[in-house]
C-alpha cells in the first residue's frame, strides 16, 4: 500500500459526459502528479501540482483540467469525453517539487479505470 | 526533448531464468534513471534508481547500471520467479524548466511460468 489513494476504482460513462477523479497523497507529501495510461500511448505525464500550485503541464487535453485544494488532495476533471480518453488514470505523490538535486520518489495510487462507451 | 525506449514485450520465462530487458534514454544534461515495476491491479512502485554514470541501483535481487557512453540503463536478474511477473517501467528525470519531469518507456510486461 503506497498511501495514496484515488476513488473511483472504476468509471464507466458515455462519450461528451464530464467526469471527475479523486487523489488523495500520501501523509505529508506536497505534490500530486496526474498520468494517463493507455495501451497505444503507455504512460503519460499530465499535470503536476505543489502545494495547491500548478508545477509542470505534459500532455494534458484542453478538455482536461486539476486542481490541488487546500487540504491538499487532488481532482482531475475530464470533459467532453471522447473514446479515446478510456483509460487508467494514475495520481502520485512525493514529499517535495522536484527542484533539489536529488530525486523526489513518487508513489502511486491504484489507479481510476475509466471506460468512454 | 527526452525519451525512453525499451524492449518490447512480453518476455516469457521460466522460474530461474535470467532475465534482461532492455533501456536506451535520450536526455539533454544529466537525468537520474529509474525502472519502476507494476504488478497486476496496482500502481507503479519505484524498483531501483541510478543518479549519475557508473551508478548501480539493486533491490530484490534486480539490478542496472547506468551506462552514460551507451546511453543505457538495462534492468537484470539472475533467477526470475513467478511472482516477479509484472510490468516493468524504465524511466529518466530531468529538471525541466527548473522543476522535475518523469519521461516513462512504454513498459515491458514479463511473464515467469513456473
Amino acid at each position: 500500500d503506497s498511501g495514496v489513494t484515488q476513488t473511483p476504482k472504476h468509471l464507466i460513462t458515455a462519450t461528451g459526459q464530464r467526469v471527475t477523479l479523486r487523489c488523495s497523497p500520501r501523509s505529508g507529501d506536497l505534490s500530486v502528479y496526474w498520468y494517463q495510461q493507455s495501451l497505444d500511448q503507455g504512460l503519460q505525464f499530465l499535470i503536476q501540482y505543489y502545494n495547491g500550485e500548478e508545477r509542470a503541464k505534459g500532455n494534458i487535453l484542453e478538455r482536461f483540467s486539476a486542481q490541488q485544494f487546500p487540504d491538499l488532495h487532488s481532482e482531475l476533471n475530464l470533459s467532453s469525453l471522447e473514446l479515446g480518453d478510456s483509460a487508467l488514470y494514475f495520481c502520485a505523490s512525493s514529499e517535495g517539487e522536484g527542484q533539489a538535486s536529488s530525486y523526489n520518489e513518487q508513489f502511486f495510487g491504484p489507479g481510476t479505470r475509466l471506460t468512454v462507451l | 526533448g527526452n525519451s525512453v525506449t525499451q524492449m518490447e514485450g512480453p518476455v516469457t520465462l521460466s522460474e530461474e531464468a535470467f532475465l534482461t530487458i532492455n533501456c536506451t534514454y535520450t536526455a539533454t544534461g544529466y537525468p537520474s534513471l529509474f525502472w519502476y515495476v507494476q504488478y497486476p491491479g496496482e500502481g507503479l512502485q519505484l524498483l531501483l534508481k541510478a543518479t549519475k554514470a557508473d551508478d548501480k541501483g539493486s533491490n530484490k535481487g534486480f539490478e542496472a547500471t547506468y551506462r552514460k557512453e551507451t546511453t543505457s540503463f538495462h534492468l537484470e536478474k539472475g533467477s526470475v520467479q513467478v511472482s516477479d511477473s509484472a510490468v516493468y517501467f524504465c524511466a529518466l528525470s530531468d529538471r525541466s524548466g527548473g522543476y522535475q519531469k518523469v519521461t516513462f518507456g512504454t513498459g515491458t510486461k514479463l511473464q515467469v511460468i513456473p
